[in-house]
């Protein structure tokens, strides 16, 4: 079957750096998705890698290996309100394409 | 622009009984998708309409779910009859037409939790 390997839990202090890494085993891979999700809201779209290499998007970059089926999403400068859900997703091929989820990842920020 | 909702925010109902869910996506999004988490575990796909049409139901869990898209506006899942296992969160999802090539970048709903009992 297709999955997504992220650790269940993160824990970290204002304005360190965290890393949520991300491990897939899919089949027509097209890129990996990052959603954040805070508790009782919508997920929503943080970043998209369809290239092996690092994205920046202000204080959040990911980065995606192909030859490794990995990728991390990076958080600098945390701020208390990061303290969310991350959920790494995986673009596989179909008909039309869909996403992979993982389980997702609870960061939590503390001061 | 108004974002994807979803209607119950929660619903409690017994073994056997029937749920219908409604999500009304974003205006003018071709793409309708449903997910459900589990607690604690991944958000796993359901199903995809593209307009009114099921493009991919590979996810359904079984024939007690069914889901519409009536006019390829909103859509509902209905649950019949619910069982223990089928607790959750449901989410809705929508996205503009697969033209716009951002499959990858959907919008989701704040979803619905469903709990069995």
């Amino acid at each position: 079957g297709q999955s997504l390997e992220q650790p269940s839990e993160v824990t970290a202090v204002e304005g360190a750096i965290v890393q949520i890494n991300c491990t897939y085993q899919t089949s027509g891979f097209y890129g990996l998705s990052w959603y954040q999700q805070h508790d009782g809201g919508a997920p929503t779209f943080l970043s998209y890698n369809a290239l092996d290499g690092l994205e920046e998007t202000g204080r959040f970059s990911s980065f995606l290996s192909r030859s490794d089926s990995y990728g991390y999403l990076l958080l600098q400068e945390l701020q208390m309100k990061d303290s969310a859900s991350y959920f790494c997703a995986a673009l596989v091929s179909g008909g039309y394409n869909k996403l992979i989820f993982g389980a997702g990842t609870r960061l939590a920020v503390h001061p | 622009e108004a974002g994807v909702t979803q209607f119950p925010s929660h619903s409690v109902i017994e073994k056997g009984q029937t749920v219908t869910l409604r999500c009304d996506p974003i205006s003018g999004h071709d793409n309708l998708y449903w997910y459900r988490r589990v607690m604690g575990k991944e958000i796993k796909f359901l199903l995809h309409f593209v307009k009114e049409s099921k493009q991919d139901e590979s996810g359904m869990p079984n024939n007690r779910f069914l889901a519409e898209r009536t006019g390829g506006t909103y859509s509902t899942l209905k649950v019949q009859p619910a069982e223990l296992e089928d607790s959750g969160v449901y989410f809705c999802a929508s996205s503009p037409s697969v033209v716009w090539g951002r499959e990858y970048e959907q919008y989701f709903g704040p979803g619905t939790r469903l709990t069995v009992t």
